[in-house]
């Protein structure tokens, strides 16, 4: 199994819900990844984490909180957001973190209304 | 600082032509590198992947991608473009994290 399942494929929320993307991998990756990317540009990081501990957080606002309930498991909750937050939303996992490949899920694409 | 770079924002082949999509990088020492495809509204797939030893490395789809270290490139072949081809590509470099390119989209005529 080489696949990083993320749910939901498509989620609409509002600016005052609170919501939650789930990112799962079975490959034993000991790193897993959130990254934003908007229409026609590239992924940009949000967090990493490694061996179940944030160890990378680019200055992301508040409102999107990153969670590793264990190995195979992550989810960022959302909450507060603007509409300016709409993108699609993509989680990766690798074998060690740096220096190795990252395999990607197909993402989230979120709207916030 | 680190950086990669993709100069073709946009190229558009003819069906069976060949294709060369260019990215350059700059780092301190050679990072490990990418080349990855999105189709519109999907994730990214790795094409294929230079760590080190032989520079030109072979990836999936029929792809091919050649590391040259005198001029900071690596990049990306097909011999024979494919309607289905049509996609963004990201190069992307690990030195610590990873870091992607602009990308280039590529459009296929018939």
């Amino acid at each position: 199994d080489t696949e990083v399942t993320q749910t939901p494929k498509h989620l609409v929320m509002g600016m005052t819900n609170k919501k939650s993307l789930k990112c799962e991998q079975h490959m034993g990756h000991r790193a897993m990844y959130w990254y934003k990317q908007k229409a026609k540009k590239p992924p940009e990081l949000m967090f990493v984490y490694s061996y179940e501990k944030l160890s990378i957080n680019e200055s992301v606002p508040s409102r999107f909180s990153p969670e590793c309930p264990n190995s195979s498991l992550l989810n960022l909750h959302l909450h507060a957001l603007q509409p300016e937050d709409s993108a699609l939303y993509l989680c990766a996992s690798s074998q060690q973190g740096t220096l190795s490949e990252a395999f990607f899920g197909q993402g989230t694409r979120l709207t916030v209304v | 600082a680190q950086s990669v770079t993709q100069p073709d924002i946009h190229i558009t082949v003819s069906e069976g032509a060949s294709l060369e999509l260019r990215c350059n990088y700059s780092y301190g020492a050679t990072p490990y590198l990418f080349w990855y495809v999105q189709s519109p509204g999907q994730g990214l797939q790795l094409l294929l992947k230079y760590f080190s030893g032989d520079t030109l490395v072979q990836g999936i789809k029929g792809f091919e991608a050649e590391f040259k270290r005198s001029q900071s490139s690596f990049n990306l072949r097909k011999p024979s473009v494919h309607w289905s081809d049509a996609a963004e590509y990201f190069c992307a470099a690990e030195g610590g994290k990873l870091i992607f390119g602009q990308g280039t989209e590529l459009s296929v005529k018939p």
